[in-house]
């Protein structure tokens, strides 16, 4: 079983449209980490967090460190938000110097 | 604030040669990991160097090696490639590791023939 979890694996929007994206984690952890990739292959860093909630434009990322699972919501969805975004946890052995992968969701908005 | 510059952003290789790709961090960042990404297997983690010092490693042959240097930049090198090197390498520079938030390099997409 992964470490992490994430569903959808394929979503599909119209413009407009809210979008949630799910992670689930089978470790305790300090801390997660939401990432987006657009196609050309570069990783850009959208949320790191602990506890809570935290929003960004028309981002908002929660976590519930009990229930071990974590949601990347967002609001008034765009084509240009077309990306996979995949969510990541430290490891929680040692110096938690390497981040566990779940598999992207693939994000595709339309007109 | 320069970002995270990976170099070159492409390579091709024949079997058997070796590869070395670049990775320089934010300023101020003493951690580099990097990471391998392919269809297959999605975003493996590689090795993490903090302070020149090797801190974790994936698992991976040991045809896989880095380094890093006083000024945190950090080098990966491959040696004896085989096709399955075939992938997007990405590196990741944060002040502290993977608790800290982690800004990414473009990647170098290297191709094996």
């Amino acid at each position: 079983k992964n470490e992490v979890e994430q569903s959808p694996q394929n979503l599909t929007a119209q413009e407009g449209e809210f979008i949630t994206i799910n992670c689930s984690y089978s470790v305790g952890i300090s801390a997660l980490h939401w990432l987006q990739q657009h196609p050309g292959g570069g990783i850009v860093s959208l949320f790191m967090l602990s506890s809570g909630k935290k929003k960004h434009g028309r981002l908002i990322a929660t976590i519930n460190i009990q229930e071990k699972h974590s949601s990347l919501h967002i609001t008034a969805s765009h084509p240009r938000d077309s990306a996979v975004y995949i969510c990541a946890v430290p490891s929680n052995t040692g110096t938690a110097s390497k981040l566990t992968f779940g598999t992207g969701t693939r994000l595709q908005v339309t007109l | 604030k320069a970002g995270v510059t990976q170099t070159p952003r492409y390579l091709i290789k024949t079997r058997g040669q070796q590869v070395t790709l670049s990775c320089s961090p934010i300023s101020g960042h003493r951690s580099v990991s990097w990471y391998q990404q392919t269809p297959g297997q999605g975003l493996q983690f590689l090795f993490e160097y903090f302070s020149e010092t090797q801190r974790n490693k994936g698992n991976f042959p040991g045809r896989f090696s880095g380094r890093q240097f006083s000024n945190s930049r950090s080098e990966m090198n491959v040696s004896t490639l085989e096709l399955g090197d075939s992938a997007l390498y990405l590196c990741a520079s944060s002040l502290a590791g993977a608790v800290t938030e982690a800004f990414f390099g473009q990647g170098t997409r290297l191709t094996v023939v």
